[in-house]
């Protein structure tokens, strides 16, 4: 199994408070990725990396933010958490852009 | 939005082989065709890929149309572990950036 760990796996929040959410892989692979997951949705992206401090929007942005300081980790932040935003978030890398992607476990947060 | 097709269920039998259809009507030239699985509680898992010619691997195997506008996932011998939903994907390319958009996907379950 590829090298890729989310932290934390749960947890439970606020609205109103900021989060944020941790991907990190051993891989040393350039693209990373973050998608939540919700009934009825299937998997969207909701931003993406593709190098240390290169990162662009997928299709469920807003009230989002990410950054990339090492290639190994990329975070996922929620400014000010919404109960919209309760789902479980995937984190993912790839080596060779979108040819293979390899996931990590998931973070079920639940907005209150 | 997606630009596939898929059941949203089937069903099979257990060490009988399973074809999984894919309609993408719309795909362009330079579109990849993916296939991920995602099992009960874990993230989805990287299945086969191509783009014109049928590819095998361990997995499975992708059967493409000759017009592109369909394909097939095989699964030689389905077993209870290949209980997933599978996706099927396009691979976008939209301004320089590409990207995977996943559908809803077909549940296929595998009874002994």
């Amino acid at each position: 199994d590829a090298g890729i760990t989310q932290s934390p796996r749960h947890k439970v929040t606020e609205t109103g408070t900021p989060v944020t959410l941790r991907c990190h892989q051993t891989e040393n692979h350039r693209y990373m990725y973050w998608y939540r997951q919700d009934p009825g949705h299937g998997l969207r992206l909701i931003h993406y990396s593709y190098g240390v401090k290169d990162t662009d929007k997928g299709e469920v942005s807003d009230g989002y933010s990410v950054s990339r300081s090492k290639t190994e980790d990329f975070l996922l932040t929620l400014e000010s958490a919404t109960s919209s935003q309760t789902s479980v978030y995937f984190c993912a890398i790839s080596a060779r852009g979108l040819y293979e992607q390899y996931f990590g476990p998931g973070t079920r947060l639940t907005v209150t | 939005d997606a630009k596939t097709t898929q059941p949203n269920s089937m069903e099979s039998n257990e060490e009988e082989p399973v074809h999984l259809p894919c309609n993408h009507s719309t795909i362009s030239g330079t579109d990849y065709i993916h296939w991920y699985r995602q099992l009960p509680s874990q993230g989805p898992e990287y299945v086969i890929h191509g783009l014109t010619s049928n590819v095998n691997n361990r997995m499975a195997s992708l059967a493409i149309a000759e017009d592109r506008k369909s394909s097939t996932l095989i699964l030689h011998r389905a077993t209870l572990r290949d209980a997933a939903v599978y996706y099927c994907i396009l691979r976008e390319a939209q301004g320089g950036s590409e990207k995977l958009v996943f559908g809803k996907g077909t549940k296929l379950t595998v009874n002994p």
